[in-house]
């Protein structure tokens, strides 16, 4: 178990709509960095937040956004859903040091988007 | 375009035999390189990691070679056990101090007892 929560493990929203997904950080980690796995496909980098602020994104649209509070807990925001939008959403929690061994994966959310 | 390739899907091996896990890369940027396991219902947890000044790493059961001038690595697991049945994927950045993976797409490794 790596101590990093993701809430709700299961969602099925309809396209057009928002959803708010949730991650709870490992305790001391102040790193949450969110990826979205499409079926069949790798994690895609959506971006990161450290000490509340965003550092660094990857190539999403600006309708997926994030929020870190000052617990380091985290949430990924998604406006607008598409269908294409439906996929397994990871989180991972970590310290800034960038050391893999120290960056913990939660167990995803499955997003369905119909 | 997929930075990092992963062609094998699938991969079947018998218990105690070697597997052998392959991966692509097309960014000659990329200087850190990692392998991660993941089970279902369960988040990728990390395996392995390298570096581009190293052309291999080793711990325990598990070796990551890797070519530079192929921009190839591949992960060796010896012997291989059935727990080991998992998806593999490769990933890859420009810098180890950052956790911007580029994923490949996975391979699913089985083990047979």
């Amino acid at each position: 178990e790596t101590g990093v929560t993701q809430s709700p493990t299961h969602l099925i929203k309809t396209r057009g709509q928002q959803v708010t997904l949730r991650c709870s950080s490992q305790s001391g980690h102040n790193t949450v960095s969110w990826y979205q796995q499409a079926l069949g496909q790798g994690p895609q980098f959506i971006f990161q937040y450290y000490r509340e602020e965003e550092n660094g994104r990857g190539n999403f649209p600006p309708r997926f956004s994030g929020l870190q509070f000052p617990n380091y807990s985290s949430e990924l925001n998604v406006n607008a859903l598409e269908l294409d939008d439906s996929a397994l959403y990871l989180c991972a929690s970590s310290l800034a040091s960038g050391n893999p061994k120290e960056a913990f994966f939660g167990q995803g959310t499955r997003l369905t988007v119909v | 375009d997929q930075q990092v390739k992963q062609n094998s899907p699938s991969l079947s091996v018998q218990e105690g035999r070697i597997s052998i896990l392959n991966c692509d890369y097309t960014n000659s940027m990329f200087d850190y390189f990692l392998w991660y396991k993941k089970y279902p219902a369960e988040g990728p947890t990390f395996l392995i990691s390298i570096s581009s000044i190293k052309d291999k790493n080793e711990d325990g059961r598990f070796t990551v070679f890797l070519n530079k001038s192929a921009k190839h690595l591949s992960l060796h697991i010896v012997p291989s056990q059935p727990g080991d049945s998992a998806v593999y994927f490769c990933a890859a950045s420009g810098a180890s101090g950052t956790y911007k993976y580029i994923f490949g797409t996975g391979t699913r490794l089985k083990v047979l007892a």
